[in-house]
């Protein structure tokens, strides 16, 4: 069974810092990949996701994630954070045939400082 | 974006009560699914469903039911609540685009049981 893991449970940055949050999968076949966001009170939005091709994907508001296959990890980047941006994230996989069942990390809280 | 309904937002019931808790998407979705999320934890999958008449466990076994009557409409049932089964449930449903699937997730039910 396909596992994911998120290396950061809280991160805490200022205004206009960079940002990197790790996700490592463990699974040895095709994989689908995303980054989804929770935003305070509101429903998880898929913020990217990677099905083939280009191994670095842009998603909305600025975020974008690089594939690196053999080292299972689909980190997430932002190159200057907004206070806006502080939220739950959490990474993704699903194998590509089936159900194509998510199975998440356990999520990275992100609270920016103004 | 898909519009996935969920009722109610927020539940709170006595120990022994049958619940049901609502999910809709009038997007036309076959795949279906619930995960259940403890605070500050990844989701788990504890149903998901192929369409009408098809439903199937999910990752994590789960004592609720699920039903898949029409196409839009994806109800899970406790038949006695207890206090374990406190939590927050999230309904998705999924759409096949750009070479793979991607979910949309509902804004949730957040159960206490008490």
């Amino acid at each position: 069974a396909q596992s994911v893991s998120q290396h950061n449970h809280h991160v805490i940055l200022s205004e206009a810092a960079s940002l990197e949050l790790g996700c490592n999968y463990s699974y040895g076949g095709t994989v689908n990949l995303f980054w989804y966001v929770q935003y305070p009170g509101q429903h998880l939005q898929l913020l990217l996701k990677y099905f083939s091709g280009d191994p670095l994907v842009k998603g909305i508001k600025g975020f974008e994630a690089e594939f690196i296959k053999s080292k299972f990890s689909f980190n997430l980047r932002k190159p200057s954070v907004q206070w806006s941006d502080t939220a739950e994230y959490f990474c993704a996989v699903s194998v590509i045939q089936g159900a194509q069942k998510l199975v998440f990390g356990q999520g990275t809280r992100l609270t920016i400082n103004p | 974006e898909a519009d996935i309904y969920q009722t109610p937002r927020y539940l709170v019931i006595g120990t022994g009560k049958k619940i049901t808790l609502e999910c809709s998407q009038t997007m036309g979705h076959d795949k279906m699914y619930w995960y259940q999320q403890d605070p500050g934890m990844e989701l788990h999958l504890i149903h998901y469903s192929y369409g009408v008449n098809s439903t199937e466990k999910g990752d994590l076994s789960s004592e609720s039911t699920v039903s898949r009557i029409r196409t839009e409409h994806f109800p899970l049932t406790l038949e006695s609540a207890r206090p374990s089964h406190t939590s927050q449930y999230l309904c998705a449903s999924s759409e096949y685009r750009q070479g793979g699937s991607i979910q949309y997730f509902g804004a949730g039910t957040r159960l206490s049981v008490l």
